[in-house]
This record gives structure tokens, C-alpha cells and sequence, in this order.
């Protein structure tokens, strides 16, 4: 089955704590991208991917890092947690740049005490 | 800069009466367009796009959706609501060279019986 895959879908951490959240996609996607999602903000783009080893800044990057190391795979790493990133993470994927439709994970709810 | 703005936070429907949802849009040039729905405790779905051509679109579920260039607007409408449909709904546009989706706030359905 073709699916974004997302781990773990819950986290609950503490201030400071590295933590990774994987991404996978089996569709053989080009592109790749990771949102948050906040209640009254809707989807805002943390970091996006065009290719492997191609990755650049979204609208709310501060406090995150990703990699694009495997076409397949595209980790967001928190290297140093703060209760202000607790929310709802969905990484998405696209077959290309310019295909514009984008297909989402099922989300990852972390939560930052 | 491009926006989407979903003018109704939350909307109640009886089960059976017809559905339209608003979204507004800001861009320059013809939009790429879309609405997701999200149920709780789910991932982002689509339900349909617009990209260009006939612009009364069809989607999944029994939605379709209007484009009016004039007034720069993507309303979502079904004509009749089940029970299953009570979820989060987004419209979105995609970014030049859709290196990103942005998202309206989202528009909560109650459906009523």
C-alpha cells in the first residue's frame, strides 16, 4: 500500500531531550516536507526536501533540523525540545517539485514538559 | 504574499442538509488549489484539487468545490451531509513551485441528527 509512515505517533518528553521523528515514504517521492499543526494555525512548513541531500527552510524552522540521506527517509530532529514545540507533526510527500498535490502521514503528537 | 483565509471557525449541520464551506485565497497568479479533510485522530486527506479547466471540481465523499476567480474564492460544498463527515476541513494553496502547501486555519464540521 502506498502511505507516508510516521514514528512514533506519540511522544511524550521532557525540555532538552533530543528526539528524532522518523518519516517514510514507499511511493518513490521526489519531494518530501514536514508541518506542524497548532489549533487556530492551521499547517505551517517546518522544512522541505526536493531530492536527496536537498533540503531548505519552511516558514517556522527555528528549533528543528532534518536530513535527506535515503530518498525514502526524512528524520525531524529536535536537538533541544522547548514546551513551545509541543504539537502535532505531519510529514507529507509529493512525487516531484511542481506536482503540487502532496500526500500526509498520520501525524506524530509530542508533547514537551 | 499568498494566504488562505477559512472565514468560519466552526459550523453545524443537520445530517441531510446540504454543506458549503468558504475558503479565500491570495495569489498572484492562477492558483493551484485544494481542500483536505481531517478526521480525529487522522491524517490529512484530499478531497479534491483544482489546477485549471473546468472549474467546478468533483471530489471523494460527494464533494466538489468552485473556483471564481473573481472572487478569488474555493468553496467546498456537499448536498447532503451524513454523520461521517463531522472532521477538520483545510483549503490550501500551493506555493510557486510547490515547494510548500499553505493552509487556512480550518473550518470545524458539527454534523447535528
Amino acid at each position: 500500500e502506498a502511505q507516508v509512515t510516521q514514528n512514533p505517533r506519540y511522544l511524550i518528553t521532557v525540555t532538552g531531550k533530543k528526539l528524532t521523528v522518523t518519516c517514510s515514504q514507499n511511493m518513490n517521492h521526489e519531494y518530501m516536507s514536514w508541518y506542524r499543526q497548532d489549533p487556530g494555525l492551521g499547517l505551517r512548513q517546518i522544512y522541505y526536501s526536493m531530492n536527496v541531500e536537498v533540503t531548505d527552510k519552511g516558514d517556522v524552522p527555528e528549533g528543528y533540523k532534518v536530513s535527506r540521506k535515503e530518498k525514502r527517509n526524512f528524520p525531524l530532529i529536535l536537538e533541544s525540545p522547548s514546551p513551545n514545540q509541543t504539537s502535532l507533526y505531519f510529514c507529507a510527500s509529493s512525487p516531484e517539485q511542481g506536482t503540487y498535490e502532496q500526500y500526509f502521514g498520520p501525524g506524530t503528537r509530542l508533547t514537551v514538559t | 504574499a499568498q494566504s488562505v483565509t477559512q472565514p468560519d471557525i466552526h459550523i453545524t449541520v443537520s445530517e441531510g442538509a446540504s454543506l458549503e464551506l468558504r475558503c479565500n485565497y491570495s495569489y498572484g497568479a492562477t492558483p493551484y488549489l485544494f481542500w483536505y479533510v481531517q478526521s480525529p485522530g487522522q491524517g490529512l486527506q484530499l478531497l479534491l484539487k483544482y489546477f485549471s479547466g473546468d472549474t467546478l471540481v468533483q471530489g471523494i465523499k460527494g464533494f466538489e468545490a468552485e473556483f471564481k476567480r473573481s472572487q478569488s474564492s474555493f468553496n467546498l460544498r456537499k448536498p447532503s451531509v451524513h454523520w461521517s463527515d463531522a472532521a477538520e476541513y483545510f483549503c490550501a494553496v500551493a506555493k510557486w513551485a510547490g515547494t510548500a502547501l499553505i493552509f487556512g486555519k480550518g473550518t470545524t464540521l458539527s454534523v447535528s441528527s
